[in-house]
C-alpha cells in the first residue's frame, strides 16, 4: 500500500483554466504538506495542515487553495494557471511537525502551456 | 536569513569509491538537520536527521553525516558507493516547533560510474 499518494502524476494544461491535485495518507498522520520543487530543483512549503487546520502558508498566490476534509486528505486546487505554475508538486505527511519524518509522495508534474 | 547551501550541483563517483556530499546551513535558532534523497520519479525518502546529542548519525543505505556547528556544516558520506546509490540528494533544515517547515538546499546529482 501506498503510504502518500497523490493525483495525478502528470497534469498538462492550457494558461487560465483551474485544476485540482489529490493526496491521501494511509499512515495516521497529523500533519500534511504541500511542497513545490521548480524548474532548478529547488523544494520550497507551501502550505501545511494539522488536524485539517491550515499552519503554514508560505506567501502562496491566492490562486493556489488547499483544501482538508479530513486529516488524511490535502487537496490543493488552482485557479488561473499560470506558465510559472509549471513545476512539480509534492504532497508529504509526518506524525508530529519537524520531529518525525517526512513521508513525500512521489509528485505531481503539473505543464501550464 | 535561514538557508541550506549544497555547493556541488553533480557529483560523479566510481562504484566502490567514497563519497562526500556538502551542505552548510544558516539558521537562527538550533537547527534540526536531514538529508532525503529522491530517486528519478519518486518522492522524497529520509536517509537520516541530527537533532541533537551525538555529531555522528547514521542513516539507511550505509549513509551517515557529521554535524559540525563551528563550521555550520552537516555532510553526507559513504564508505563505498553502490551504482544503486546515484540519485538527487537534498540536505534541509528545520527547527523545533516550527510547524514542520523544512528549508531545502538545492540537491546534489549524484552519478555513479561502473
Amino acid at each position: 500500500d501506498t503510504a502518500v499518494s497523490q493525483t495525478p502524476k502528470y497534469l498538462v494544461t492550457q494558461m487560465g483554466n483551474d485544476k485540482s491535485i489529490k493526496c491521501e495518507q494511509n499512515l495516521g498522520h497529523d500533519t500534511m504538506y504541500w511542497y513545490k520543487q521548480d524548474s532548478k530543483k529547488f523544494l520550497k512549503i507551501m502550505f501545511s495542515y494539522n488536524n485539517k487546520e491550515l499552519i503554514i502558508n508560505e506567501t502562496v498566490p491566492n490562486r493556489f487553495s488547499p483544501k482538508s476534509p479530513d486529516k488524511a486528505h490535502l487537496n490543493l486546487h488552482i485557479n488561473s494557471l499560470e506558465l510559472g505554475d509549471s513545476a512539480v508538486y509534492f504532497c508529504a505527511s509526518s506524525q508530529q511537525g519537524v520531529n518525525e519524518k517526512l513521508f513525500f509522495g512521489s509528485g505531481t508534474q503539473l505543464s501550464v502551456l | 536569513a535561514q538557508s541550506v547551501t549544497q555547493p556541488d550541483i553533480h557529483i560523479t563517483v566510481s562504484e566502490g569509491a567514497s563519497l562526500e556530499l556538502r551542505c552548510n546551513y544558516s539558521y537562527g535558532a538550533t537547527p534540526y538537520l536531514f538529508w532525503y534523497v529522491q530517486s528519478p520519479g519518486q518522492g522524497l525518502q529520509l536517509l537520516l536527521k541530527y537533532f541533537s546529542g551525538d555529531t555522528l548519525v547514521q542513516g539507511i543505505k550505509g549513509f551517515e553525516a557529521e554535524f559540525k556547528r563551528s563550521q555550520s556544516s552537516f555532510n553526507l558520506r559513504k564508505p563505498s558507493v553502490h551504482w544503486s546509490d546515484a540519485a538527487e540528494y537534498f540536505c534541509a533544515v528545520g527547527g523545533y516547533n516550527q510547524g514542520g517547515k523544512l528549508i531545502f538546499g538545492q540537491g546534489t546529482e549524484l552519478s555513479v560510474k561502473p
